[in-house]
């Protein structure tokens, strides 16, 4: 068990909607990060953010943003859902500093 | 210069076998590079990592072979398990305090008896 768990773990919306996932973090841990993963695919990187300030971003539209909470919670939203939204996200706790990457389990997200 | 290329796409080993998945990557700024294992429906968790002022890592069954001159690197699975068969990737941080992976795009592993 890494202790970073998401919601929801499955969920399906139809293009041009909007949509939140969720994340809680392991305690103390300061930064998390954002990934999606193609089926097939590497995880590829959204976003990163540490003490609630968004300090790191991948190749991904403005439509995607985020938020992190004092509580070491955090939040993904997409707006206008595309087709190729369709993709597992992941959220990853990060010891600052330390390098290693703590992944939930993920949200799978359908885009219809 | 941000890629991590990652081979083979899959890879059939017998039980008790070794394993071995490799990797290149271009950007001489990346300073970390851990190796992911993930199973179906599960976020990836992390095998083991190494830092390129090592040339080798051993954890348990699992070896990180690293070659910082020609900026590659390979997992080793020794007398591989039924258990392993899963999705390996490996991966790269790109340094300067941004704790961003760059991923590679995976390796099936199926162990048969």
């Amino acid at each position: 068990e890494t202790g970073v768990t998401q919601s929801p773990t499955h969920l399906i919306k139809t293009r041009g909607q909007q949509v939140t996932l969720r994340c809680s973090s392991q305690s103390g841990h300061n930064t998390v990060s954002w990934y999606q993963q193609a089926l097939g695919q590497g995880p590829q990187f959204i976003f990163q953010y540490y003490r609630e300030e968004e300090n790191g971003r991948g190749n991904f539209p403005p439509r995607f943003s985020g938020l992190q909470f004092p509580n070491y919670s955090s939040e993904l939203n997409v707006n206008a859902l595309e087709l190729d939204d369709s993709a597992l996200y992941l959220c990853a706790s990060i010891r600052t500093g330390s390098g290693e990457l703590f992944f939930g389990e993920g949200s799978r997200l359908t885009v219809l | 210069q941000q890629q991590v290329k990652q081979s083979p796409q899959s890879l059939i080993v017998q039980k008790g076998g070794i394993s071995i998945i490799n990797c290149a990557y271009e950007n001489t700024a990346f300073d970390y590079f851990p190796w992911y294992q993930q199973f179906p429906g599960k976020g990836p968790a992390l095998l083991i990592a190494i830092r390129p002022d090592v040339s080798e890592k051993k954890e348990g069954r699992f070896t990180i072979s690293f070659n910082k001159s020609a900026k590659q690197f390979s997992l080793h699975i020794m007398d591989s398990q039924p258990g392993d068969s899963a999705t390996y990737f490996c991966a790269a941080r790109s340094g300067g305090g941004n704790e961003k992976l760059t991923f590679g795009t995976g390796t099936r592993l199926t162990i048969i008896p």
